[in-house]
């Protein structure tokens, strides 16, 4: 099946740092989305991306949707410390009618005051 | 706006019980998503729903079974119960209409002893 590959898989920043993180996988989708899940909490939506290139931005984050289809990356600049979670980033197909996400392993991130 | 909504939010059972979780999508999302989080894990899909008809498989046991009813929620039946299963399971909902971005819920804990 379809596997994708985040990094990093730990971040430890300074408060005010910006920060990335990308996914990278083996096959195209047609989407990519980008989570952030707190301890015990569902995972957040916090961008999605629905065309190769495209570069869209939520207040102190920016994503973009890889050319290829088969990458993408988030960034946070001037972090601060409620931003600590775990960021997923997820693919998305529609073949078929299936819309399930594929999950990256994750990015903890962690915010030093 | 409404979210997700999912119970319980935690629940206790023993080795070989049954456990019922319940899901009520986002109002007017036609599509039903199941995902299992171990500790420490991204989020493993288990069964969709599209109208009410179920419109993927993922990695769910024999042992648990999926519905989405008339008025659109959906209930995992989970029965024979193993230490393993012990996890976060989310709920999450989508609409065609939407561009099948996929909403999550804060999850149901479930622990097996």
């Amino acid at each position: 099946g379809q596997q994708l590959n985040q990094s990093p898989q730990s971040m430890f920043i300074q408060e005010g740092e910006d920060v990335s993180m990308n996914c990278t996988s083996s096959s195209i989708f047609n989407t990519w989305l980008w989570y952030k899940q707190d301890p015990g909490e569902g995972p957040v939506l916090l961008i999605a991306l629905y065309k190769a290139g495209e570069l869209t931005s939520n207040g102190r984050l920016t994503a973009q949707f890889g050319i290829t289809r088969k990458d993408s990356f988030l960034n946070i600049s001037a972090s601060i410390p409620s931003d600590v979670g775990i960021y997923f980033c997820a693919g998305q197909n529609s073949g078929a009618g299936s819309y399930q996400l594929t999950f990256g392993k994750g990015t903890k991130l962690s915010v030093i005051p | 706006a409404a979210g997700v909504i999912q119970s319980p939010r935690h629940l206790i059972k023993e080795k070989r019980e049954t456990a019922t979780l319940k899901c009520y999508p986002i109002p007017r999302h036609d599509t039903v998503y199941w995902y299992q989080q171990g500790p420490g894990q991204d989020p493993q899909f288990l069964i969709s729903f599209y109208e009410k008809m179920q419109s993927d498989k993922g990695s769910i046991p024999d042992r648990f079974s999926a519905q989405q009813f008339s008025d659109y929620h959906s209930e995992l039946n989970m029965s024979s119960l193993e230490l393993g299963d012990s996890a976060l399971y989310f709920c999450a909902s989508s609409t065609r209409q939407g561009g099948n971005t996929i909403y999550f819920g804060e999850g149901s804990w479930l622990t097996v002893v």
